[in-house]
């Protein structure tokens, strides 16, 4: 089966310094890889996918993840972090013949100071 | 039009209440999803319809009963719930229910169970 980890369950940051997010996946098969965002009180908006073309994958919101597989890591980065950008991130794994079911990371919640 | 709108926003509800969950997509999907979310969790997925038909039930209690009674549509009707069935709950769709396709996901519906 496979599963995701998310290391660090709260991450804070400064306006304008670097995300980084963490995400290990662990899968038998290739994995199909996303980050999703939750505002409070929100449904999940995708920021990005991975699905075995390009490594590096660029999102919205300046957001990008790079698959490596030899770490099993599909990290989410972004150069200059804004108020905006506060919110819970998740980060999920799903594979062929698992019906589309995402299997979701515990979350990390990002918060942005001034 | 790439949404997914579920109602009602908000349900309180008896323990011994019958009440029903709606969501709905117009973007011609194949693929629609019921997750359950707790505070400070991640979802947690419950059922996936594939072209209307069930396809995937995680062994949810029958208090919960999922209905597809067309593409669009799906709808969620709940009976004898019990406080810790309260949560958000999620409704989602893809093109299809294979691995790699992107779920876009509704706002929710916040529920509690009296």
């Amino acid at each position: 089966a496979q599963s995701v980890t998310q290391l660090g369950s709260h991450v804070s940051v400064s306006e304008g310094a670097l995300v980084l997010l963490r995400c290990n996946y662990s899968s038998s098969v290739p994995p199909y890889l996303f980050w999703y965002v939750q505002y409070p009180n929100q449904g999940l908006q995708l920021l990005l996918k991975y699905t075995s073309a390009a490594t590096l994958v660029k999102g919205i919101n300046g957001f990008e993840a790079e698959f490596k597989k030899s770490e099993t890591s599909f990290h989410l980065t972004k150069p200059s972090a804004h108020m905006s950008d506060a919110a819970e991130y998740f980060c999920a794994v799903s594979v062929r013949g698992g019906g589309n079911k995402l299997t979701f990371g515990t979350g990390t919640q990002l918060k942005v100071e001034l | 039009d790439t949404e997914v709108t579920q109602t009602p926003k908000h349900l309180v509800m008896g323990m011994t209440n019958k009440k029903s969950l709606k969501c709905e997509q117009h973007m011609g999907h194949r693929a629609m999803y019921w997750y359950k979310q707790k505070a400070k969790k991640p979802p947690e997925l419950m059922f996936v319809y594939s072209y209307e038909k069930l396809s995937i039930n995680e062994s949810v209690p029958s208090r919960f009963s999922p209905e597809c009674p067309n593409s669009s549509l799906l709808n969620l009707h709940l009976h004898a719930l019990q406080p810790e069935d309260s949560a958000l709950y999620l409704c989602a769709s893809s093109q299809v229910a294979g691995a790699g396709n992107e779920q876009f996901f509704g706002p929710g519906t916040r529920l509690t169970v009296l």
